[in-house]
């Protein structure tokens, strides 16, 4: 059984950086898109972006100049780094497994439960 | 960007009724649509993927379907679980967009 566990910090403070891991255990982190999507507080959901086991990444362009999605194949992990952060970066933060499918078709089967990052000073 | 309108926003429903809620697309998504159910504090559970397969160890009570650019989600029988808010999601196009979302509250 695939598990996803999202860790890092509660609280940072505006203008600082968020940084937060995913560990995966319980398979490989070879051929699938590994994940960050953020909820904010009653709102829906919004996807960061992703990497390719490999390293290749693919962002939202509304974050792109802003955020850093990294992977440790050695330790089965990847990481989130958000600069610059404001109250809109309240979030829930989930990580999550793409499973690719055919073309462009990708789902998310696998799912942190989430880590709550409020900024505020 | 490409962006997925869910109707209804909320929908209040029984125990056994039939339900369907919408995802319209705003351009051609080639069935690129999935969706997921999230219960209040927990992370969302992927239930149909490709428009219309069945993800592994969902109740078969739970159906997708596509005509164009507009998805369908079809629950045949609600159960207690069911009632939660449900999202669709579409991979075709950077950046992968959701839905606002679905609230199926009880009736």
């Amino acid at each position: 059984q695939v598990r996803l566990q999202e860790s890092g910090p509660g609280l940072v403070k505006p203008s600082e950086t968020l940084s937060l891991t995913c560990t995966v255990s319980g398979g490989s982190i070879s051929s699938h898109y590994w994940t960050w999507i953020r909820q904010p507080p009653g709102k829906g959901l919004e996807w960061i972006g992703h990497i390719y086991y490999s390293g290749s990444t693919n962002y939202n362009p509304s974050l792109k100049s802003r955020i850093t999605i990294s992977v440790d194949t050695s330790k089965i992990q990847f990481s989130l780094r958000m600069t610059s952060v404001t109250a809109a970066d309240t979030a829930v933060y989930y990580c999550a497994r793409a499973s690719p499918s055919g073309g462009w078709l990708y789902y998310f089967d696998y799912w942190g439960r989430g880590t709550l990052v409020t900024v505020s000073s | 960007d490409i962006q997925l309108t869910q109707s209804p926003s909320s929908l209040s429903a029984s125990v056994g009724d039939r339900v369907t809620i919408s995802c319209r697309a705003s351009e051609d998504i080639r069935s690129c649509l999935n969706w997921y159910q999230q219960r209040p504090g927990k992370a969302p559970k992927l239930l149909i993927y490709a428009a219309s397969g069945l993800q592994s160890g969902v109740p078969s009570r739970f159906s997708g379907s596509e005509s164009g650019t507009e998805f369908t989600l079809t629950i045949s029988s609600l159960q207690p679980e069911d009632f939660a808010t449900y999202y669709c999601h579409q991979s075709y196009s950077t950046p992968q967009t959701f839905g606002q979302g679905t609230k199926l509250e009880i009736k």
